[in-house]
C-alpha cells in the first residue's frame, strides 16, 4: 500500500540556517505529494504541493521537488526563521478505490532558535 | 477567505457516552474527509464523502458512523466512547476536478477527551 517516510525529528536549527527535511514515499501509480505544517494547538495548513513528476512546489520560501526516480519530496528552505517552528508532515494522495485520502508521514518537529 | 469550520472545538465525554462532531466545508467544496490524530501521531484517515455519498473508509471503528448532508456539512457520530478515542479529530474539504481532488483544506480540529 501507499506509505510515506520522513526523517525523524526533532530538528533544531539556528535562525537563518538552511533546512532540509527528507521525505520518501511508496505508492502505486502517480500520487500527488504535499507538505502540511501544524503550528502548536492548530490544525494542518497546506504548505505546498506537486501533482506530477519534476513539479516544484513552493510557498513562503519553502520548496520541494517531486522526484519520481528517487521517490522523494524533500522540503527545503534557505534561511529559516523562529516563526517556522512547527511540525511538518509530508503526505501523498493516491487514487485508492476512487478516493484521494491523504497518507501522512510521522511528522518532523522543527524548532528554530534565535 | 472562508475556511473549514468544525464544532465543537473541545469536547469532554465520559466512557460509554456518545459524541457528535460537526464539519462545515468550504463553500462549493463537494468532498469531506475525516481524520483522527492521536497525541504525537500523524493523522489517520477515517472516512470520506463525495457528493453526499461515502467514497472511502479507513481505520474507522464500527462504533463510529458519519454522513454528509444535503448542504454538504458532515457529522461524525461516535458511540460507546473509549479512553483510546481521545484525540484531535480533523475534517478536511476539497473540490473535485473531474474525479480528482488535488488539495484538502483542514479545519482547526475538535479535541475530544474521554474520561
Amino acid at each position: 500500500g501507499n506509505s510515506v517516510t520522513q526523517m525523524e525529528g526533532p530538528v533544531t536549527l539556528s535562525e537563518e540556517a538552511f533546512l532540509t527535511i527528507n521525505c520518501t514515499y511508496t505508492a502505486t501509480g502517480y500520487p500527488s505529494l504535499f507538505w502540511y505544517v501544524q503550528y502548536p494547538g492548530e490544525g494542518l495548513q497546506l504548505l505546498l504541493k506537486a501533482t506530477k513528476a519534476d513539479d516544484k512546489g513552493s510557498n513562503k520560501g519553502f520548496e520541494a521537488t517531486y522526484r519520481k526516480e528517487t521517490t522523494s519530496f524533500h522540503l527545503e528552505k534557505g534561511s529559516v526563521q523562529v516563526s517556522d517552528s512547527a511540525v511538518y508532515f509530508c503526505a501523498l494522495s493516491g487514487r485508492v478505490q476512487g478516493a484521494q485520502k491523504l497518507v501522512f508521514g510521522q511528522g518532523t518537529r522543527l524548532t528554530i532558535n534565535p | 477567505a472562508a475556511g473549514v469550520i468544525q464544532s465543537p472545538r473541545h469536547l469532554i465525554k465520559e466512557k460509554r457516552e456518545t459524541a457528535t462532531l460537526k464539519c462545515y466545508p468550504i463553500p462549493r467544496h463537494d468532498t469531506v474527509y475525516w481524520y483522527q490524530q492521536g497525541p504525537g501521531q500523524d493523522p489517520q484517515f477515517l472516512i470520506s464523502f463525495y457528493e453526499k455519498m461515502q467514497s472511502d473508509k479507513g481505520s474507522i471503528p464500527d462504533r463510529f458512523s458519519a454522513q454528509q448532508f444535503s448542504d454538504y456539512h458532515s457529522e461524525l457520530n461516535m458511540s460507546s466512547l473509549e479512553l483510546g478515542d481521545s484525540a484531535l479529530y480533523f475534517c478536511a474539504s476539497g473540490r473535485a476536478s473531474g474525479s480528482v481532488v488535488y488539495e484538502q483544506y483542514f479545519g482547526p480540529g475538535t479535541r475530544l477527551t474521554v474520561t
